[in-house]
C-alpha cells in the first residue's frame, strides 16, 4: 500500500493567494484527519472526517479554512486568503474506523510558507 | 478528552533503555493509552496501545499500573535512529479517533 499520500510536497505563496492542499487516504479507510503542526502550537486537529462527512471541524481556525472530502480517495484542505501566520507543516491521516484505538496513519505533510 | 503531562525532552546513550512516563491523572473507564513517535520532516507513526498491565511489541513496551493514572512508555537498547519526539494520547474508543497530541517529550540519543 502506497500509504496517505499528500500534495504538494512544499508550497510556498505570496499572502492573499489561495491555497489548495490535497490528501488522498489510505484505500478503505474510513476516517481522515488533517492537522496542522507549528513550533509554537504542535500539533493541531483542524477537521476530521467520517464516511466522509464532516464530524468535528471546531478546529478549523477560522473561516479562511475550508476542507472538503468528495469522494472515500480524496480530500482538500483550502485557504483563501492566506496570511503568513499560516505558515506549518499540515498533515492529513487517515485510520479504518471511527474508534478512539483506531491507529492514524500519517502522510508525509505539506510544508506551506506564505510570504 | 484526558489531559496528559509528559517530559519535555530526555537525553540516552545508544545502546541504554529509555523510558518515558506519562501522566493522565484524570482519564476515564473507556480511554486507552496510546503512543506515536515522529521523525523530523515526518508524519507522526503509531508505535503502541494499551489500556491496563503490560503490552510488549517489536518496537516498545507499555507499562500501566493498575490505577491506571500514568503509564510508561519503554524503549529497550534505543539507536541513534530513536531520536524523536514521542507522543502520549489518551482517548476513548468512541471518540471517533479524535486524539490531542500533547507537546510531546523530544528524545536525543547520542553515541
Amino acid at each position: 500500500d502506497a500509504g496517505v499520500i499528500q500534495s504538494p510536497r512544499h508550497e510556498v505563496t505570496e499572502m492573499g493567494q489561495e491555497v489548495t492542499l490535497r490528501c488522498k487516504p489510505i484505500s478503505g479507510h474510513n476516517s481522515l484527519f488533517w492537522y496542522r503542526q507549528t513550533m509554537m502550537r504542535g500539533l493541531e486537529l483542524l477537521i476530521y472526517f467520517n464516511n466522509n462527512v464532516p464530524i468535528d471541524d471546531s478546529g478549523m481556525p477560522e473561516d479562511r479554512f475550508s476542507a472538503k472530502m468528495p469522494n472515500a480517495s480524496f480530500s482538500t484542505l483550502k485557504i483563501q486568503p492566506s496570511e503568513p501566520r499560516d505558515s506549518a507543516v499540515y498533515f492529513c491521516a487517515s485510520s479504518l474506523a471511527s474508534g478512539g484505538t483506531d491507529t492514524q496513519y500519517f502522510g508525509p505533510g505539506t510544508r506551506l510558507t506564505v510570504l | 478528552l484526558a489531559k496528559t503531562t509528559q517530559p519535555i525532552s530526555m537525553d540516552s546513550y545508544e545502546g541504554q533503555e529509555v523510558n518515558i512516563t506519562c501522566s493522565h491523572n484524570n482519564i476515564a473507564t473507556n480511554d486507552y493509552i496510546t503512543w506515536y513517535q515522529q521523525f523530523p520532516s515526518q508524519g507522526p507513526r503509531f508505535i503502541i496501545q494499551g489500556y491496563k498491565t503490560k503490552v510488549t511489541n517489536e518496537v516498545a513496551s507499555l507499562f500501566i499500573p493498575a490505577d491506571r493514572k500514568s503509564s510508561t512508555l519503554s524503549l529497550p537498547r534505543v539507536s541513534l535512529s530513536d531520536t524523536a519526539v514521542y507522543y502520549c494520547l489518551v482517548g476513548p474508543t468512541d471518540s471517533w479517533g479524535k486524539l490531542q497530541f500533547g507537546a510531546g517529550t523530544q528524545v536525543v540519543v547520542t553515541p
